[in-house]
């Protein structure tokens, strides 16, 4: 498989702190994206970094992407409440498949 | 703008019938693909079209069948449900193959008995 693998697979915290996922991927890729899924709902794209980019923010988020570490993290700051979702990366190789990482489950407590 | 419909949303089939899962977009977009996501595992991609009359194989094709004679519509046809394909089942599109957001459907969950 060339599926990602995010890290780590579960994470809580307290509403105000910083949440920080990670994501390392297999292939070169053209581009790397974050999406968040609700429970029982379809994916919601976040933020996409290309590979001649180092870090992107985005409001509350923050990408950065290491091509020669093959890895990707996202930043949430001043979490909320409505930020509890799983958050998935997709690589973009060849503009034909994304590949979708495992996901990290984020739970913010209120 | 709907954005992308999946329909059914829920379905239970007896294993070896057939069925398709309908999926429309009304954003133009020419690239559409569809996933399967099982627990653990993410979501894998099945299918997928780069425009009308154009699709191939993604990384899990086995049982599944594809065809895209517009560029709104692009359903996946299961030939013979089995167990193994119970699954929950996204469809997305994007306006062009590579380096844009994929917008997805609500999902439809299946399961075979």
């Amino acid at each position: 498989s060339q599926q990602g693998e995010e890290d780590p697979q579960a994470l809580s915290i307290q509403e105000g702190e910083n949440a920080t996922m990670n994501c390392s991927y297999k292939t070169s890729i053209n581009n790397l994206q974050w999406y968040r899924q609700n429970s029982g709902r379809g994916l919601v794209h976040l933020i996409l970094i290309r590979s001649n980019e180092r870090e992107k923010h985005s409001g509350r988020l923050r990408v950065t992407l290491d091509t020669s570490k093959k890895s990707s993290s996202l930043l949430i700051t001043a979490s909320r409440a409505a930020d509890t979702a799983s958050y998935f990366c997709a690589t973009d190789a060849d503009g034909n498949q994304f590949y979708f990482g495992t996901g990290t489950s984020l739970t913010v407590i209120p | 703008n709907a954005g992308v419909t999946q329909t059914p949303k829920f379905q239970v089939l007896k294993t070896g019938q057939s069925m398709t899962l309908q999926c429309a977009q009304d954003m133009n977009h020419e690239y559409m693909s569809w996933y399967r996501q099982d627990p653990g595992m993410g979501l894998r991609l099945i299918h997928y079209s780069v425009g009308a009359g154009i699709t191939d194989q993604g990384e899990v094709p086995n049982g599944y069948n594809v065809s895209r004679s517009t560029t709104e519509d692009f359903p996946l046809r299961l030939l013979s449900a089995a167990p193994s394909q119970t699954s929950v089942y996204f469809c997305a599109s994007t306006q062009r193959r590579g380096g844009t957001e994929a917008f997805f459907g609500q999902g439809t969950r299946l399961t075979v008995v």
